[in-house]
């Protein structure tokens, strides 16, 4: 079993849907990180966080440290949102790796 | 630099080929990373440096891989004899220290046919 589990694997919306993509893990953490990553294109960093809640424009990401659970929300999804959205931890004890999932391929039609 | 940026972009070796993917970094920034990213799949772990020493290579599949930072700056990722399974994309990642954010660069494509 991984680590790192997302869910869903593929998530279809209409624009302007509100979209949630799950991420649990097994593992204690120091920190966990929400990803985007466009097709043929780089990694970029949305989120890091280790309790509570952040949110970055349409982009809201929670965490619950005692279910071993965390959400990532996109409120009035865009086309240009289409990417996959990939979860991962920093297992902390002095390891600053990241464990990622196997992220989830969204796609905002118009 | 405004980013994390590696060299090249793609490379295609034959079977057998050694290879040599390059990567620098944010200026400044400490920790350094190598991930494999197969196609369809979740990057991996392959091996961690901070400043010029390497913390942590458990990812690396083989002898056949070897990084290095010699100045704490610039890494290079070799592959020694490359085989069809090392078909991927190589990510570098950049921190400014324990346990910031990571800043990604673009990736290395490599297909070995």
């Amino acid at each position: 079993k991984n680590e790192v589990e997302q869910s869903p694997q593929n998530l279809t919306a209409q624009e302007g849907e509100f979209i949630t993509i799950n991420c649990s893990y097994s593992v204690g953490i120091s920190a966990l990180h929400w990803l985007q990553q466009h097709p043929g294109g780089g990694i970029v960093s949305l989120f890091m966080l280790s309790s509570g809640k952040k949110k970055h424009g349409r982009l809201i990401a929670t965490i619950n440290i005692q279910e071993k659970h965390s959400s990532l929300h996109i409120t009035a999804s865009h086309p240009r949102d289409s990417a996959v959205y990939i979860c991962a931890v920093t297992k902390g004890g002095g390891s600053e790796k990241l464990v990622f999932g196997k992220g989830t391929k969204l796609t905002v039609n118009p | 630099g405004a980013g994390v940026s590696q060299s090249p972009r793609y490379k295609v070796a034959k079977r057998g080929q050694d290879v040599a993917l390059r990567c620098d970094p944010i200026s400044g920034h400490v920790s350094l990373f190598w991930y494999q990213q197969a196609l369809g799949q979740g990057p991996e772990f392959l091996t961690y440096f901070q400043n010029e020493a390497q913390l942590d290579k458990s990812g690396l599949p083989s002898d056949r891989f070897f990084a290095e930072r010699p100045e704490g700056s610039v890494s290079t990722l070799k592959i020694q004899r490359t085989q069809q399974e090392d078909s991927a994309v190589y990510l570098c990642a950049s921190s400014r220290s324990q346990n910031n954010e990571q800043f990604f660069g673009p990736g290395t494509r490599l297909t070995v046919l």
